[in-house]
């Protein structure tokens, strides 16, 4: 059972270059979300979606842009890397909208030059 | 001031000991918490979830709620090298403006 798969794991990026971050859960969930994960500021939601369909901001949403391509398929954009944005990104997904368990990725780790 | 506020560690105690790990929060509009267990390089897990106030037990685990005074804790009883990972606390809000809001998580190690 694969639970959230995310692609790439690893990434580096000069600044200026955009890249798409994917993810998707094979757990029939509703709602999935991003995160940023800083050493010292803990986990960041960037953006969610509550269902198929829709697309929410969370705390921290500048540079980025998100898909949910369908109901397992939730992607990040980052159009325009900035040094700023190097982080690890996680992708999860939960049955319904920050409630009950949240099932995690194993993370994306971007690097911006 | 941050909503949630937790210890970032490192914490490092011998096997055997009893760790705490806390957190405090400043809104009283959360209702359920939980903590994560996150080891190096992975993504965090569910380690336990409660809503009211008192413990909840699960094996040498326990979490503790104590709302009056917006504090929780996780208690590791008999720690083993196994438990060494980083802790996150994250409280729900679901009434009107759904949220969840993580800790910053703290780093324990255990030592054999």
């Amino acid at each position: 059972n694969a639970g959230v798969t995310q692609t790439p794991k690893f990434q580096v990026l000069k600044t200026g270059q955009s890249m798409t971050l994917q993810c998707a859960q094979d757990m029939n969930h509703n709602s999935m979300y991003w995160y940023r994960q800083d050493p010292g500021m803990g986990l960041r939601l960037i953006y969610y979606s509550a269902s198929e369909g829709t697309t929410d901001k969370g705390e921290v949403p500048n540079g980025y842009n998100v898909s949910r391509l369908n109901k397992r398929e939730f992607s990040l954009r980052l159009e325009s890397a900035a040094p700023s944005q190097t982080s690890v990104y996680f992708c999860a997904s939960s049955d319904t909208l920050f409630t009950g368990e949240l099932f995690f990725g194993e993370g994306s780790r971007l690097t911006v030059l | 001031q941050k909503e949630v506020e937790q210890d970032p560690g490192p914490l490092s105690v011998p096997e055997g000991a009893i760790v705490s790990l806390n957190c405090t929060y400043s809104n009283s509009a959360f209702q359920y918490f939980m903590w994560y267990r996150q080891y190096s390089r992975k993504g965090p897990e569910l380690l336990m979830y409660t809503y009211s106030s008192g413990n909840k037990e699960d094996g040498r685990f326990t979490a503790q709620v104590d709302k009056s005074s917006k504090y929780i804790s996780l208690f590791i009883r008999d720690s083993q090298p196994s438990d060494s990972a980083t802790y996150l606390c994250a409280m729900i809000i679901i009434q009107g403006a759904q949220k969840l809001v993580f800790g910053q998580g703290t780093r324990l190690t255990i030592n054999p």
